[in-house]
């Protein structure tokens, strides 16, 4: 594809819920990472994945927050047991790691705890 | 831990008038990345520094990297309604090269035409 999607664009889910956030890099972009932008914030980092290596979980904000990257491409967000204060677009981005690149946005998801 | 500040967190500007915002680091950066995101759009990059105390211009857009590598700032000159939106800045995280970034908290910018 020509850049990084997303899907859902929009999720709306009740308190207590799973839900799976999806991520297309563009394709042969070995990093990828994950961001949540709260309304009229920052970006907050949340995981990054490059290549085969050990993923850099250290912005997770809890346990109940996981990701994962199959065949080095697609990556899924797990947030379990959903909470009110999750509510953010969970922005994804990509990039071919060399001397810190410039990174692609996907569009982002809209996730709305009820 | 590390940080990346910015400031102001908001500006609002006549259309025409200048604009600058400014990312101060914690520690030294290596390099130092500038996005730029519309309203309900997602981040887009703009520009990259990598040389202590350079200096580098896209049209109305001139940006600068301190002599420390510790601050960084975004002007623009006469701004236009098409600037709108919140500028952030970005630097490398603290587990140097595997390269993730730090972001600012973004100036937003408003344009009054």
């Amino acid at each position: 594809g020509a850049g990084v999607s997303q899907s859902p664009s929009n999720k709306v889910t009740e308190k207590g819920k799973d839900v799976e956030l999806r991520c297309d890099p563009i394709s042969g972009h070995t990093a990828l990472y994950w961001y949540r932008q709260s309304l009229g914030q920052g970006l907050e980092f949340l995981i990054y994945f490059q290549g085969n290596s050990a993923p850099d979980k250290s912005g997770l904000p809890s346990d109940r927050f996981s990701a994962e990257r199959t065949g080095g491409s697609v990556s899924t967000l797990t947030i379990q047991r959903t909470q009110q204060e999750d509510s953010a677009v969970y922005l994804c981005a990509s990039n071919v790691v060399f001397s810190y690149n410039e990174q692609f946005f996907g569009p982002g998801t809209r996730l709305t705890v009820l | 831990g590390q940080q990346v500040m910015q400031i102001p967190q908001y500006q609002h500007v006549q259309e025409g008038e200048d604009f600058t915002t400014y990312c101060n680091s914690s520690t030294t950066l290596s390099n130092i990345q500038w996005y730029k995101q519309r309203p309900g759009g997602h981040p887009v990059f703009l520009i990259q520094l990598v040389k202590s105390g350079e200096v580098k211009k896209q049209k109305r857009l001139t940006f600068q990297f301190g002599e420390a590598k510790k601050n960084s700032s975004l002007h623009i000159t006469a701004t236009q309604t098409t600037d709108v939106g919140t500028y952030f800045c970005a630097g490398p995280g603290a587990r140097g090269s595997q390269g993730n970034l730090i972001f600012g908290k973004g100036t937003k910018l408003s344009v009054k035409p």
